[in-house]
């Protein structure tokens, strides 16, 4: 099976930079994705990794180990609009996602 | 607009009750995965569906079943609610760099 772990909570103020954790377990890696969701929306897709290294897409960076089975999504110069819930999901095989809890992110002024 | 489309958006029944959630995934994809999402909850698997058959099942209840139709959307049955099956249910579309979900189909059983 698959195991995905994600911090439940964030707090950071406006304009400074937040990093969500996600650690994993599965067999069969094929792939690690982050979505965006505000509540009561479908999330949107954020950013993927399938190699290890940085992926980095304006304001948002990912970060991908294999290895550690580790992942991390890092969002500078914070906005309010980000206020929202990040899922970090997992690919095994057959295409299907693996989502974690997920993490609420509250950006204060 | 994603190109995934869900109806209805909200759907408000009775405990004991049966509903169907319907889902027509973007044009050309063969897939269908459906989610629920419970309130402040992460999303769960339910199922999925390509080119009308079924391929994978999750936590699924017995009182679920859903089906993929010849023009490749797909329906989400839910009988004997229970108050606790209100949430938010997603399909989603799949292709090379994730999901492409639909605005989901809000249910609150009351």
């Amino acid at each position: 099976g698959q195991n995905i772990d994600q911090p439940t909570e964030m707090t950071a103020t406006e304009g400074a930079i937040v990093q969500i954790n996600c650690t994993y377990q599965t067999s069969g890696f094929n792939g690690l994705f982050w979505y965006q969701q505000h509540a009561g929306e479908a999330p949107t897709f954020l950013s993927y990794n399938v190699l290890d290294g940085l992926e980095e897409k304006g304001r948002f960076s990912s970060f991908l180990s294999r290895s550690k089975g580790y992942s991390y999504l890092l969002l500078k110069e914070l906005q309010m609009k980000d206020s929202a819930s990040y899922l970090c999901a997992v690919r095994a095989a057959g295409n299907k996602l693996t989502f974690g809890g997920g993490t609420r992110v509250l950006v204060k002024p | 607009d994603s190109g995934v489309t869900q109806t209805p958006k909200h759907l408000i029944t009775a405990t004991g009750q049966r509903v169907t959630l319907r889902c027509s995934p973007r044009s050309g994809d063969l897939s269908v995965y459906w989610y629920q999402q419970s309130l402040d909850q992460g999303l769960q698997f339910l199922i999925q569906y390509y080119n009308g058959e079924e391929r994978a099942k999750g936590n699924i209840l017995e009182r679920f079943s859903a089906q993929q139709f010849p023009d490749l959307h797909s329906e989400l049955n839910l009988s004997s609610l229970e108050l606790g099956d209100s949430a938010l249910y997603f399909c989603a579309s799949s292709d090379p760099r994730g999901y492409t979900f639909g605005s989901g189909t809000r249910l609150t059983v009351v």
